[in-house]
């Protein structure tokens, strides 16, 4: 079955370290989307991406980086310049082309500082 | 900047009751609406979707309405069951048709059936 798949479902982090969380999909579609989820705040996007190797800021970009070297992944990095990281955080894609608009998640992954 | 604002943040109604979820977006310009169902400890699945050239669409017991002149639409889920206890989002985009299709979302309502 077509899906997104995240990895991994929870995550722990020190003080001070980088990690990176996965996001795979293989749905064909053109383009994902990071967002991050906290009570009472909804969902907000973090960063995007149209196509391989272009991608843009979302409105929380800061402490953030991604990558896109294959149309199937779309890695987030939380640096260690994110001083609250500790969030849900949801990898999405969509495909315009296949005229297929409201995105499909993934279940998403769980970060925690420790 | 883009804003979607979600009433009520929590809603319980008995079961059979209908519930209603209201949302009010600050860009007019945007052409697409769709709602999504956030079970525990999993991402948001699409439920329905609307687009700004219409006013209403229904699909068995859930239902949408759009008000583009106060730019305000609603979700409207009759005979509720126990499971339709979730979190729902709203969300709005101004591109729909387009590249991607960044959406803006609501904070949410956690709606409770009770049996």
């Amino acid at each position: 079955d077509g899906g997104i798949t995240q990895s991994p479902k929870y995550l722990f982090r020190k003080e001070g370290q980088n990690v990176t969380l996965s996001c795979e999909q293989n749905l064909n579609h053109d383009a994902m989307y990071w967002y991050r989820q906290d009570p009472g705040q909804g969902l907000r996007l973090i960063y995007y991406s149209q196509i391989v190797n272009d991608f843009q800021k979302g409105d929380i970009a800061e402490g953030y980086s991604v990558s896109r070297e294959k149309k199937e992944s779309f890695p987030l990095t939380v640096t260690s310049a994110q001083k609250n990281p500790t969030a849900f955080y949801l990898c999405a894609s969509s495909s315009p082309t296949q005229r297929s608009y409201g995105y499909t998640f993934g279940s998403g992954t769980r970060l925690t500082v420790v | 900047g883009e804003n979607v604002e979600q009433h009520p943040s929590t809603l319980s109604v008995q079961e059979g009751d209908s519930a209603v979820i209201k949302c009010t977006y600050s860009d007019s310009a945007s052409n697409y609406f769709p709602w999504y169902k956030q079970e525990l400890g999993k991402g948001p699945q699409l439920i329905i979707d609307i687009r700004s050239n219409v006013g209403e669409k229904k699909d068995q017991r859930i239902a949408v309405t759009l008000n583009k002149t106060a730019k305000h639409f609603s979700l409207h889920i009759t005979e509720t069951q126990p499971e339709d206890s979730a979190v729902y989002f709203c969300a709005a985009s101004r591109d729909y048709g387009g590249a991607t299709n960044k959406l803006i979302f609501g904070t949410g309502t956690l709606l409770a059936v009770q049996p």
